[in-house]
């Protein structure tokens, strides 16, 4: 069975500084997807950046990037020029051939003015 | 385009009592998810709809929890009798999913947060 795991409960990050969460998964197929979503307090959660396992190149999106290092199966973000409005859970997923997703336990991001 | 509404957003039950939430997912997504959030948690999915087809339920506690997307469309989750133990935040998601086009990504409500005393 698949699994993801994210090994931090709590980050803090100071406002215009760089932060990475960290993920990472087991799985024995070779397809899949993986997903950060951002869950800020009270408000639905959104994606915030996706990565399909056969693409090499790592994904980007704005600020938020990600290490997608698939033999070692790990699948961290990094948020650049961090903010206020970044303060939020955040939520590494997984997604297989059976359409359904697996989420980690989450990283509560702060940051601090 | 309006996103995927659930209601209510709060409900606060005695135990033993009946409780139904709604699901209105985003307009022509053909699959719509119940997960469960425990505080501090990642959400656990309940039940996944294909169109009205509910094709994994294996999570779902069946003597106490129900759900039902008769047109396809909307979908209510429905618990009886709540426990203690089932106070959580329910939330509803979408996607569109094509096959080889499928991007994957879900798209959440806001979430309903049940209270059990």
């Amino acid at each position: 069975a698949q699994t993801v795991t994210q090994s931090q409960p709590e980050m803090s990050v100071q406002e215009a500084e760089t932060v990475t969460l960290s993920c990472t998964y087991d799985t024995s197929e070779s397809d899949y997807y993986l997903f950060w979503y951002k869950q800020p307090p009270s408000r639905q959660m959104i994606l915030v950046i996706r990565q399909e396992a056969y693409k090499q190149q790592n994904a980007t999106e704005n600020r938020f990037s990600v290490n997608f290092q698939k033999a070692a199966k790990s699948f961290s973000l990094k948020i650049s020029d961090s903010q206020l409005g970044d303060a939020a859970m955040y939520f590494c997923a997984y997604k297989g051939g059976t359409y359904k997703y697996i989420f980690g336990t989450g990283t509560r991001l702060k940051v601090l003015a | 385009e309006a996103g995927v509404v659930q209601s209510p957003r709060y409900k606060i039950i005695e135990k033993k009592q009946p409780v139904a939430f709604w699901c209105n997912p985003i307009s022509g997504h053909n699959t719509l998810y119940w997960y469960l959030q425990n505080l501090g948690q990642g959400p656990e999915l309940l039940i996944r709809y294909e169109n009205e087809e509910a094709v994994d339920d294996s999570q779902l506690p069946k003597d106490r929890f129900s759900a039902e997307r008769l047109k396809g469309v909307d979908s209510t989750l429905k618990i009886q009798p709540a426990e203690l133990g089932d106070s959580a935040v329910y939330l509803c998601a979408s996607s569109l999913d094509l096959g080889l086009a499928n991007t994957g990504e879900l798209f959440f409500g806001e979430g309903s947060r049940l209270t059990v005393l």
